[in-house]
């Protein structure tokens, strides 16, 4: 299976637009790009996800870049609760269940 | 509403006993799953169901037995609980079973429940 790394951890001031970035070199041409989140004693939250072309919605912007290789969740102006573990996941093999690895630990400072 | 519930938040007992844990989603899908994070926060697949059948079935101890009573609930049985059995499990579902096209797969958690084995 297709796998990503991502930073252990990033930090961000509150208001201020956090990109989260995560490589995918092995990327099949059929893999979705999933992102989850997962606030402190929450289960995990589905964010956002996409195939090719860049993705918005009320939560944040998925860019992926043109090779798919790598790709940004961006959270256009970070809030206190949007502390939390973000989890980068593709969608490879025959069968899809998402795979959770250790994320990017995301500090937001007031 | 919550979209998936589980029973109970936290559940403490002890070692060789055995518990339940009750999942119900409201949101009309036909896949459920089980999660287990562990202390490390590692969440790792146990088991999947569509449509009260058992599709996904990692390595998982046989003391762990999903039930899947109707396609709104996938409880999850533990004979025997030991010490390393203490984690968080969550329940999930989603519209699409894993196989069935679902690289678009969106799953949707509950809040989890912790379970301690002293």
């Amino acid at each position: 299976d297709a796998k990503t790394t991502q930073p252990n951890s990033m930090e961000s001031n509150e208001e201020e637009p956090v990109h989260l970035p995560c490589n995918h070199s092995t990327i099949s041409g059929t893999d979705y790009i999933h992102w989850y989140r997962q606030l402190p004693s929450q289960g995990p939250e589905y964010v956002i996800h996409g195939l090719t072309s860049n993705v918005n919605n009320r939560m944040a912007s998925l860019a992926i870049a043109e090779d798919r290789k790598s790709s940004t969740l961006i959270l256009h102006r970070a809030t206190l609760r949007d502390a939390a573990v973000y989890y980068c996941i593709l969608s490879s093999g025959g069968s899809y269940i998402p795979t959770f690895g250790r994320g990017t630990s995301l500090i937001v400072h007031p | 509403d919550t979209a998936v519930s589980q029973t109970p938040k936290y559940l403490v007992t002890q070692m060789g006993n055995d518990k339940s844990i009750k999942c119900e989603q409201n949101l009309g899908h036909d896949t459920m799953y089980w999660y287990k994070q562990d202390s490390k926060k590692f969440l790792k697949i146990m088991f999947s169901y569509n449509n009260k059948e058992l599709i996904i079935n990692e390595t998982v101890p046989n003391r762990f037995s999903p039930k899947s009573p109707d396609k709104a609930h996938l409880n999850l049985h533990i004979n025997s609980l030991e010490l390393g059995d203490s984690a968080v499990y969550f329940c999930a579902s989603s519209q699409d079973s894993p196989s069935g096209g679902g690289r678009a797969n969106v799953l949707t958690f509950g809040a989890g429940s912790r379970l301690t084995v002293l």
